[in-house]
């Protein structure tokens, strides 16, 4: 597999629970993003990793929301208490940092409802 | 402020015709990025072409082109010869800078008709 796999495809979760997400990146991409797309927008970012080092946030990713890389591998996003409001597609992607044109590859994404 | 203006309607397009999908962008930043992804029912953002700041050429990928005008601050994209796999969510995105985030448009949807 070359891809960028994200799992599970789908979820959906009563208000108040906790759900994980999580995302292997193409090998050997060392870059590693997670987005946020609701209904009718495009994706937001929310958060970046350089290996394992969890580099910027956006201010998006409240204090429920946490996301990790421990190996430098694999990452997965937390959510803890979940609201309605956190209703949307989950996108990960992940690049090679070469200096020039760095494009991301993105998986299929994981679909959060919360009801 | 957005950074990236994508304010076209959903757009028929007949098969085998050429449709341009307009992106306006808004930087300070000498040094940018500017990509186009497709977005299928799948959910998968799909990479298509890609244009520097200091590219001196509009970037071509096989059928598809960038329309960049950097004083107008437009990269507009171009398909040509649609086919009905072109049925699709496009979306703009811009890097600026050393940063790594890319910023979205809100997109736009295009609808192949044989």
């Amino acid at each position: 597999d070359t891809g960028v796999s994200q799992n599970p495809r789908h979820k959906i979760t009563k208000r108040g629970q906790n759900v994980t997400f999580r995302c292997d990146p193409i090998s050997e991409h060392n870059r590693l993003y997670w987005y946020r797309q609701t209904l009718g927008q495009g994706p937001e970012f929310l958060t970046y990793f350089q290996n394992e080092a969890q580099l910027e946030k956006s201010r998006l990713l409240s204090d429920r929301f946490s996301a990790e890389r421990p190996k430098g591998s694999f990452s997965t996003l937390e959510i803890q208490r979940t609201e309605q409001g956190d209703s949307a597609m989950y996108l990960c992607a992940s690049s090679l940092s070469t200096g020039g044109q760095t494009e991301a590859f993105f998986g299929q994404g994981t679909r959060l409802t919360v009801v | 402020a957005q950074k990236i203006t994508q304010t076209q309607p959903g757009m028929f397009v007949q098969e085998k015709e050429a449709v341009t999908l307009d992106c306006t962008y808004d930087t300070s930043d000498p040094s940018y990025g500017l990509f186009w992804y497709k977005q299928p029912s799948s959910g998968e953002m799909i990479f298509l072409i890609y244009q520097g700041s200091y590219d001196q050429q509009n970037a071509t990928e096989g059928r598809y082109s960038l329309n960049f005008q950097k004083a107008r601050k437009s990269a507009n994209l171009v398909i040509s010869a649609s086919q009905l796999g072109d049925s699709a969510m496009y979306f703009c995105a811009m890097r600026e800078g050393r940063v790594n985030r890319l910023a979205f448009g809100k997109g736009n949807q295009v609808v192949v008709i044989p």
